[in-house]
């Protein structure tokens, strides 16, 4: 089991452009997470999907951040137009959605995005 | 809201002393929390170092342990004799049974310095 993927590990943009994060769950999870992490504010909920339906994206920042989940193997999240503040580690997480297993979480080794 | 509070900063332990790194809970919605400490060894990503769903239980993993105190909201993590493996930055996080999915709130995270 390769674990959670995620692409690219480290990305730089310049103000103002477009950065869009991948995302593959481990095979036979259906919940996906996505988490930032700055110095500042720590470790810090976006948003996630079960079944690859969005259920809550309470912590994602109302402009400029959407994420998607096409299909089972892999979700997205982009930020548009991004702003130095934007810089952060992303992580992404999945779990199993079942009762047995839902509550562990396996994360991926993080996308650390710079915006210069 | 849902917060956890843990031992700020950085923890220096000499080689097989013992450790604590503290870590209290907040929750205004949670009526039954799950607990975890999850760690991120140099050069890897977060993973689940042990978890706790019942109230008085103990977890144990690697030689560490924790016990969920639900009077003192309280999930403090425990080693009786750190390696200098151990080496690493913890997080303890707050999760909620009653859903089969849902995020996790995680401390600030506690960076442990074992030295020889």
């Amino acid at each position: 089991n390769a674990g959670v993927i995620q692409t690219p590990r480290h990305k730089v943009t310049g103000k103002g452009q477009e950065a869009t994060l991948w995302c593959e769950p481990i095979s036979g999870h259906s919940a996906v997470f996505w988490y930032r992490q700055t110095i500042v504010q720590g470790l810090e909920f976006l948003t996630y999907f079960r079944n690859q339906a969005p259920i809550d994206d309470s912590g994602m920042p109302k402009e400029r951040f959407s994420a998607q989940m096409p299909n089972q193997s892999h979700s997205t999240l982009k930020i548009q137009s991004t702003q130095p503040q934007d810089s952060a580690v992303y992580l992404c997480a999945s779990s199993l959605d079942d009762w047995g297993g839902a509550d562990t979480q396996y994360f991926g080794p993080g996308t650390r995005l710079l915006v210069l | 809201g849902d917060s956890v509070t843990q031992t700020e900063g950085q923890v220096t332990v000499s080689e097989s002393k013992s450790l604590i790194i503290n870590c209290t809970y907040s929750t205004t919605s949670i009526a039954y929390p799950n607990l975890f400490w999850y760690v991120r060894y140099p050069g890897e990503g977060l993973q689940l170092l042990l978890k706790v769903i019942t109230a008085g239980q103990k977890g144990s993993s690697r030689g560490f342990e924790a016990t969920y105190n639900k009077e003192t909201t309280s999930f403090h993590l425990q080693k009786a004799s750190v390696q200098e493996s151990d080496s690493a930055v913890y997080y303890c996080a707050l999760g909620d049974r009653a859903q089969v999915v849902g995020q996790l709130t995680f401390g600030s995270g506690t960076r442990l310095q074992v030295y020889a």
